[in-house]
């Protein structure tokens, strides 16, 4: 079966610090990867996708970047933090026949 | 500006009544989810409806897509404080050369015994 592990759960970070969340996918090849964030009463807005390794499309601009060194392997990364970076963070993946499935989210705070 | 609207944003009642929610946009979407998510968590799929004006049960949720495929509802029946969660529609939409999956802002639904 296939599972998605994304980490750390929780985050706190000072501005200007830099970020790296990681998410793995298993039991599933060549999937579609996502990253989204979500805010108070706004929904989950997307923040990068990817079709493959190396290949990633932004959707808003913004101070993150995202990379997919491995096919199962998906990181959203900062240089330096800013406040409003704040945020509830998750990972996704689809293969485009069912639904999105989601990690279980990474709060990050940025102090 | 949402592509897609939920209504209500908020929705308190009593267990065992009933309720309604909706997911309108003026776009149209080649299918639309319906995602649960519990606090802390990542959401997780309850339905996919694709064809316009497709009825789907799942217990006592009964989703709807609308004719058009432009909007959809969520009702259950005989609500139970197990429902409570943030409701999220989501369309599904060909942009870009690949399929995007575009999410209202929820409705939070609180059921209390």
């Amino acid at each position: 079966s296939q599972t998605i592990h994304q980490w750390p759960a929780t985050l706190v970070q000072p501005v200007g610090s830099p970020l790296s969340l990681e998410c793995t996918v298993e039991g599933t090849s060549n999937p579609n990867l996502y990253w989204y964030r979500q805010a108070a009463g706004r929904g989950l807005q997307l923040l990068f996708y990817s079709v493959g390794i190396g290949q990633i499309s932004s959707e808003v601009p913004q101070n993150l970047s995202a990379s997919r060194p491995q096919d199962r392997q998906f990181i959203l990364s900062s240089k330096k933090l800013l406040l409003s970076d704040s945020g509830f963070y998750l990972c996704a993946w689809s293969n485009g026949r069912r639904g999105y499935t989601f990690g279980s989210g990474t709060r990050l705070t940025v102090v | 500006t949402q592509l897609l609207e939920q209504s209500p944003q908020f929705l308190s009642i009593q267990e065992g009544e009933n309720l309604t929610v909706y997911c309108n946009s003026s776009s149209v979407f080649s299918s639309l989810q319906w995602y649960r998510q519990e606090p802390g968590e990542g959401p997780v799929l309850l339905v996919t409806v694709v064809t316009g004006g497709e009825v789907k049960k799942l217990k006592r949720l009964t989703f709807q897509f609308g004719d058009a495929r432009k909007d959809s509802s969520l009702h259950i029946t005989a609500a139970q404080p197990g429902d409570t969660g943030l409701y999220l529609c989501a369309g599904v939409m060909f942009s870009g050369g690949y399929n995007k999956l575009i999410f209202g802002a929820g409705t939070r639904l609180a059921v209390h015994p």
